[in-house]
């Protein structure tokens, strides 16, 4: 069974370009977070998703960034016209149920911005 | 706000030793308390997680101890070895999720070393 994928798992972006990170969750969960990891600090929630729709996006910036979950394919998140403020590690976590206590956690994607 | 604390930042512990890192929250609501391992350049893996409804959870070398009068929770890992050695991060998660629906909340890490 595999567990969370996520890619790619290292992107490196210029100020201002664009960034897609994906997100496959485990068979069977149909439940995505993602969090953000900057260095020497726990990760901070960004994001609630279920397929086809955004449940809580409380913790996420509200310019620049957005979410989804569609019917078919990975979850995405993506960072437009990046700064250097957003390089850190971006994780997702799925989970089989709604409000899911077990989250499993994909390796990530770490973002460097030049 | 951090509405996890986490200590120590780091830990430095002889193999064979106890290592314990402490966690302390004020959301009353919190009603699960899970504990993370990550390794240098992966994602956390859920090690051991406990409820407010037990003192004390056991999984092999690692316990949680649970003071909720205290709002405070502990993880030992007894017997430790140096593959133990990675970031443990504790977190914890409201019950009634409403709005916050199963987000969790994560103390910022401690970095355990543990020397041969």
């Amino acid at each position: 069974n595999a567990g969370v994928m996520q890619n790619p798992r290292h992107l490196v972006r210029r100020r201002g370009q664009e960034a897609r990170l994906r997100c496959s969750p485990m068979k069977g969960h149909s439940h995505v977070y993602w969090y953000r990891q900057l260095p020497e600090e726990g990760l901070k929630f960004m994001v609630y998703l279920q397929k086809e729709n955004i449940i809580d996006e409380s913790g996420m910036p509200k310019e620049r960034f957005s979410a989804e979950f569609p019917k078919e394919g990975p979850s995405i998140l993506r960072i437009q016209q990046v700064v250097r403020g957003d390089s850190a590690a971006y994780f997702c976590a799925s989970s089989p149920r709604t409000g899911g206590a077990e989250q499993y956690f994909g390796p990530g994607t770490r973002l460097t911005v030049t | 706000q951090q509405q996890v604390k986490q200590s120590p930042q780091s830990l430095i512990v002889q193999k064979g030793g106890i290592s314990i890192i402490n966690c302390a929250y004020e959301n009353t609501a919190f009603d699960y308390f899970p504990w993370y391992q990550q390794f240098p350049g992966k994602g956390p893996a859920l090690l051991i997680a406990i409820r407010p409804d037990v003192s004390e959870k056991k999984e092999g070398r690692f316990t949680i101890s649970f003071n909720k009068s205290a709002k405070q929770f502990s993880l030992h890992i007894m017997d430790s070895q140096p593959g133990d050695s990675a970031t443990y991060f504790c977190a914890a998660q409201e019950a009634d999720r409403g709005s916050t629906l199963g987000r969790l909340y994560f103390g910022r890490g401690t970095q355990l070393t543990v020397w041969p």
